[in-house]
């Protein structure tokens, strides 16, 4: 199966813990990126990578943290500065070309406690 | 802004009828792209138009382009329940800097096909 998974679906977290989001791709895509949606609001682009070992922050990268080690994985650390995580965060990947078309992951939502 | 903006916010209709979804942007684009997704999942590429295309077709979906207004529009026809989602447009501009386009998406509309 080719695709784009993230793990967990559901995460609680209670304020002042770090939480690591997975994301991984077996579709061979060089761009990676992630996203938040809050209710009712498009998507918000907090990360992305264009290449294995790096990334560039996107609109709201305060709070948060990535590596890319290797081309399937992307993961999203959401960190204790982050001020009001809770969200439904999705992650994309994309062949690279920034014209592309993006795919997404099913999404992890994220309740702080 | 760069990103997107849909209109209505939700659209209610019956099957079989007809749906029309609209979208603004500000800034030149690569390409625009519409989106669908289902309550609580990720969201799955419907369609892809480029700066140079005017209309573009995929199945039961149209899209048109209107690079002089800066929008575009989803027309879904014989819609059915299934159809019950939400749809976001998402715009393709370079990043500066960077090679990579950027997405910008809407905040998509609310399409409620009644049985």
């Amino acid at each position: 199966d080719g695709g784009i998974t993230q793990s967990p679906k559901y995460l609680f977290r209670k304020e002042g813990q770090n939480v690591t989001l997975s994301c991984e791709q077996n579709l061979n895509h060089d761009a990676m990126y992630w996203y938040r949606q809050d209710p009712g609001q498009g998507l918000r682009l907090i990360y992305y990578s264009q290449i294995v070992n790096d990334f560039q922050k996107g609109d709201i990268a305060e709070g948060y943290s990535v590596s890319r080690e290797k081309k399937e994985s992307f993961p999203l650390t959401v960190t204790s500065a982050q001020k009001n995580p809770t969200a439904f965060y999705l992650c994309a990947s994309s062949r690279g070309q920034g014209t592309d078309t993006q795919y997404f992951g099913p999404g992890t939502r994220l309740t702080v406690l | 802004s760069q990103q997107g903006e849909e209109d209505p916010q939700a659209l209610s209709i019956q099957e079989g009828e007809n749906a029309t979804m609209n979208c603004s942007y500000k800034t030149s684009i690569n390409n625009l792209q519409w989106y669908r997704q289902n309550s609580g999942r990720g969201l799955v590429h419907l369609i892809l138009i480029r700066s140079n295309e005017r209309e573009k077709h995929s199945g039961r979906l149209r899209v048109t382009l209107d690079t002089s207004k800066k929008s575009s529009s989803l027309l879904i026809t014989a819609s059915r329940a299934a159809d019950t989602a939400s749809y976001f447009c998402a715009t393709v501009s370079p990043d500066r800097g960077s090679t990579l386009g950027r997405l910008y998406f809407g905040r998509g509309t609310q399409l409620t096909v009644w049985p």
